[in-house]
């Protein structure tokens, strides 16, 4: 199975800081990745598909990059209502994979 | 709309058996594959089973192999997770998610809870 990796596993920042978020896999996944956001008692929200790609109606302070096995996301100037979970994904291999997440807070 | 609505959660107990449903509206259901992705209390993202649009193509997570079914009928628009012999670590909420990988559409997940 691919072992996906998550830093921090937590963060406080400020409201208009940009944030930063690394996922490492265990092995080479190409761009096979996604980046969800989860609120608490929410499904989670695909916002970053195919390593790169914005969903749509998904504000463009989010964006993500990397391919092989490192990988970022990144806001650009945090919002409070950006307040949440966040995790990638693997689909590079059966069984599909999630990082543990990272909960980022307003400082 | 794309919505979809599980149901079919609650209390069991261990060694027990469950259905959750999964109803789907808003698009074609027969042209997804469909999955289950679970999430146990306070814990991060769990794939648990995804099923091709016609139903010939079906796979699990380890840990739920010859104990869980994934099914679907596309007359109905519904999806379906036959689980059985539930254990303690199987408590989780479980949502269903249209698409194999890209999952774009979540439902608000149903609960299962596996207690004597």
């Amino acid at each position: 199975d691919i072992q996906m990796t998550q830093s921090p596993s937590s963060l406080s920042a400020s409201v208009g800081d940009r944030v930063t978020i690394t996922c490492q896999a265990s092995q080479d996944i190409s761009n096979y990745l996604n980046w969800y956001q989860q609120k608490p008692g929410k499904a989670p929200k695909l916002l970053i598909y195919d390593a790169s790609n914005l969903e749509t109606g998904v504000p463009s302070r989010f964006s993500g990059s990397g391919s092989g096995t490192d990988f970022t996301f990144t806001i650009s100037s945090l919002q409070p209502e950006d307040i949440a979970t966040y995790y990638c994904q693997q689909y590079d291999n059966l069984p599909i994979t999630f990082g543990p997440g990272t909960k980022v807070d307003i400082k | 709309e794309v919505q979809l609505v599980e149901s079919g959660g609650g209390l069991v107990q261990p060694g027990g058996s469950l259905r959750l449903s999964c109803a789907a509206s808003g698009f074609t259901f027969s042209s997804y594959w469909m999955s289950w992705v679970r999430q146990a209390p306070g814990k991060g993202l769990e794939w648990v089973a995804n099923i091709k649009q016609d139903g010939s193509e079906k796979y699990y997570v380890d840990s739920v192999k010859g104990r869980f079914t994934i099914s679907r009928d596309n007359a109905k628009n519904s999806l379906y997770l036959q689980m059985n012999s539930l254990r303690a670590e199987d408590t989780a909420v479980y949502y269903c998610a249209r698409g194999n990988w890209n999952y774009f559409h979540w439902g608000q997940g149903t609960l299962v809870t596996v207690s004597s």
